[in-house]
Parts: C-alpha cells; structure tokens; sequence
C-alpha cells in the first residue's frame, strides 16, 4: 500500500531555533496534509496543500507541496515551548493515510 | 459548539473480551471515521461511516465491527480482545457535503489490554 516517509523521527531543538521536517512517498499525491498532535489529544490540521508547488503559511508554519507530488516539507520558526508534541504528514484518499510522524521535543 | 467527543476515554480490557468505544461527531457532521493509533505510530484507517452504512474498510479483521446510528453517533466494538488491540481510537467525522470536508478528530479513547 502507499507509504509515506517521515524524516527525522525525533528532533531536540531549543527554543527560539527553527525547525524543517519533510516527508517522502513513492506515490504521487494529490493532496499534502499536516497535522499536530499533543499528548492526550488527536490530531490537529496545522496546513493542507492541494496543488504541486504549493506553499502555504499558517503563522509560523510554512509548508510546502513538492513540485514532484512525491514530497512536502513543514517548517516552523522561532520554536516555542507550546510546539511540542507529534508532527504527521497525511495524504487524504476519502479516508486519511498518516506518516510515523516527527516528535519535537524543546530544550529549556 | 461541542467537537468530536469519544467515550470512555480510558479503560482496562482482558485478552478474550469484548469492548464497545462510542462516538458522537461535530454537530452537523454526518461521516464517522475511526482510526487505531498504536503506540509510537501514526493513526491507521478502521472503518468509515455514512448514512448508517459502512463506506469503506481498512486492512483490520472482522473482529472489528461498527454501527452508525440515525442520529450520526457511532460505536466501534472489538471482539477477541489481543494484546496487540492495545491502542489509542480515534473518531474523526466530517460532513460529507461540506466545503473542504474537513476532518476533525476527537481526543481518543485508550485501551490497554492485559
């Protein structure tokens, strides 16, 4: 089935520093989603991409559709404690297909 | 306005038993969704729901089954309960008509079989 894959799994940063994490396939998508989950929560959309080449701003978050269809990578600025939590690329087929997701985790 | 909301969102289960999870969507959401998030992966597909009916399927076992009642709340049950059923659900809905059909999922219910 179609897989998509996230890079890096974990990322310590300090706050105040950017962050850049993308996600790959095989297939060629659509459609890119990012989605946020904190602990005890579900996922949250941060960005949906509908066309290749696409980038599109969300506050701090910048993400972008690759011009391939196989790619999309999110970028977030000047990290804050509340960034915490599990990043997840998705692609949307009726149902949604998630990565592993990127956990972020900032230093004091 | 209330959002997705799941119950119970925590419980204890023996392998061989049974367990219901319940779901009520977004007001106005009439699509039911549920997902089984193992620990340290991201969300899989189960089943979706619409008009009453299951929609589509993802690659789990008839062990797993589910219902959508008239007033779009739905309920998964799983039968046979194994270690590895041991997880985060999720229910997500959306409205199926809607502009953008976005999804929004609620916080989950946690099951830990033992």
């Amino acid at each position: 089935g179609q897989q998509l894959n996230q890079s890096p799994q974990s990322m310590f940063i300090q706050e105040g520093e950017d962050v850049s994490m993308n996600c790959t396939s095989s297939s060629i998508f659509n459609t890119w989603l990012w989605y946020k989950q904190e602990p005890g929560e579900g996922p949250v959309l941060l960005i949906a991409l509908y066309k290749a080449g696409e980038l599109t701003s969300n506050g701090r978050l910048t993400a972008q559709f690759g011009i391939t269809r196989k790619d999309s990578f999110l970028n977030i600025s000047a990290s804050i404690p509340s960034d915490v939590g599990i990043y997840f690329c998705a692609f949307r087929d009726d149902k949604i297909i998630f990565g592993k997701g990127t956990r972020l985790h900032i230093l004091p | 306005d209330a959002g997705v909301t799941q119950s119970p969102t925590h419980l204890i289960k023996t392998r061989g038993q049974q367990v219901t999870l319940r779901c009520s969507p977004k007001s106005g959401h009439d699509t039911v969704s549920w997902y089984q998030q193992a620990l340290g992966q991201g969300p899989q597909f189960i089943f979706q729901y619409y008009e009453e009916e299951e929609r589509q399927r993802g690659n789990f076992p008839d062990r797993f089954s589910g219902h959508q009642f008239p007033n779009y709340s739905s309920e998964l049950n799983v039968n046979a309960l194994l270690l590895g059923d041991s997880a985060l659900y999720l229910c997500a809905s959306s409205f199926e008509r809607g502009q953008g059909n976005t999804i929004y999922f609620g916080e989950g219910s946690w099951l830990t079989v033992v």
